[in-house]
Formats: C-alpha cells, structure tokens, sequence
C-alpha cells in the first residue's frame, strides 16, 4: 500500500513565521490529499482537501501545494491558535483510509 | 449546530466488550458515510471503519477485522461500534466522524470529540 511521510516530525516556530510541513507519497496519488490540524485533548479538525482546497472557515493563512508524490502545507503567519499536530491522509475510495505520521508545532 | 457527539467508552477488562455509539445532529445523518478513528495514547490516528451511507459497504481495519463490528440507525440519526474481544492495543480515543468524497476519495469533514476507551488486565 502507499504509504505517506510527513516531515519534520516536529518543529519549533515563533510567531509571526511562515512555516511549511511537507507529505511525501511512496507513489503518486495526483491531488488527492487532506490536511488535519489536532489540537491537545481535542478532535483533528479538516483544514485542506484535494490538496489545495481550503475547507470553509479555515483561516486563509493555511494553504495547501503539491501532486503526485510531494505536497505541502504551509502557514504563512504562525498564530498563538496554530501551535498543534497537523496530519496528513490520502483520499482513496477504499481502505485503508491512511494518514501520515504527523508533525507537531510547537512555540519556540 | 452540526455536530456528532460519541458516548459508550470507558474501562474494560482484557477480552472484555464494549459498544460505542455516536448520534448526530445539525445535518442530514443518511446522506453521509461515517468512520471511527482511534488515537491510542501519543499516538498518530488510525482509520479502523467505514460504513457507507446506507449500510451497503463497510470496511475496517486489518487491525480490528473480525473482533469489531460497525453499524448505523439512520432513523435514530445514531453509529455504533461493537468491540470484542478487546486487548491493551485498542486502549485509545474513539473517534466519530463524517466523510465527504472528493471524485471518490474521501475525506473527513466532521469529527466528534471522542469517547476513551481503557483496556487493561
């Protein structure tokens, strides 16, 4: 199966920062990927789909990039609210419904 | 509001079962595919079942096949997960959520807050 590696795995950041997570995909899966924000204690919460569709009311600071193999999701002003785990999962019809390893932010 | 709200979790004994259920509300509950989703303590989050919207297809897990079993009450706007067999490997937080599928692949737009589910000895 296709397997997806996020990375980093964990990066430090100061607010006001542009930020970039990245999601490689063992083969090519043209744009269908999502992006999940997971705060501590709290559900993941769909930020991206189709690789670059911003789900309604997501801030416009996130954005999402990137085909086939390699995408991106970027933040482009980190926000004292952005500060989570951010996942991502391939979009498939059938299963498994994977997601990737994930990358915490954290507060420099 | 358009929410999923999931109950049921809680502590059980090794080999022991449990039945999680998760009621909507706020959205048309028969229209959508639904899934659960666990965290086990910090840890990642794995898909572990699918069940289309009208009961028709469902899927799970390698990691649960066999010992779970998914269904949903359209007419009670509710989903249920009935776990057996359970082992300190399914100690986790159980999501609920809502999938929409983008040209056949789907995404999940609509989590609950999760139900924790302990397994121990």
């Amino acid at each position: 199966d296709i397997q997806l590696t996020q990375s980093p795995s964990f990066l430090s950041a100061s607010l006001g920062d542009r930020v970039t997570i990245t999601c490689r995909a063992s083969q090519g899966i043209g744009s269908y990927l999502a992006w999940y924000q997971q705060k501590p204690g709290k559900a993941p919460k769909l930020l991206i789909y189709a690789a670059s569709t911003l789900q309604s009311g997501v801030p416009s600071r996130f954005s999402g990039s990137g085909s086939e193999t390699e995408f991106t999701l970027a933040i482009s002003s980190l926000q004292p609210e952005d500060f989570a785990t951010y996942y991502c999962q391939r979009l498939k019809s059938y299963p498994p419904f994977t997601f990737g390893g994930g990358t915490k932010v954290e507060i420099k | 509001e358009v929410q999923v709200v999931e109950s049921g979790g809680g502590s059980v004994q090794t080999g022991g079962s449990l039945r999680l259920s998760c009621v909507a509300s706020g959205f048309t509950f028969s229209s959508y595919a639904m899934n659960w989703v666990r965290q086990a303590p910090g840890k990642g989050l794995e898909w572990i079942s699918y069940i289309s919207s009208d009961s028709s297809i469902i899927y799970y897990g390698d990691s649960v096949k066999g010992r779970f079993t998914v269904s949903r009450d359209n007419a009670k706007n509710s989903l249920q997960l009935q776990m057996n067999s359970l082992s300190a490997d399914d100690t986790a937080v159980y999501y609920c959520a809502a999938s929409s599928s983008w040209f056949g692949g789907w995404y999940f737009d609509l989590w609950g807050r999760g139900t924790l589910v302990t397994v121990s000895s």
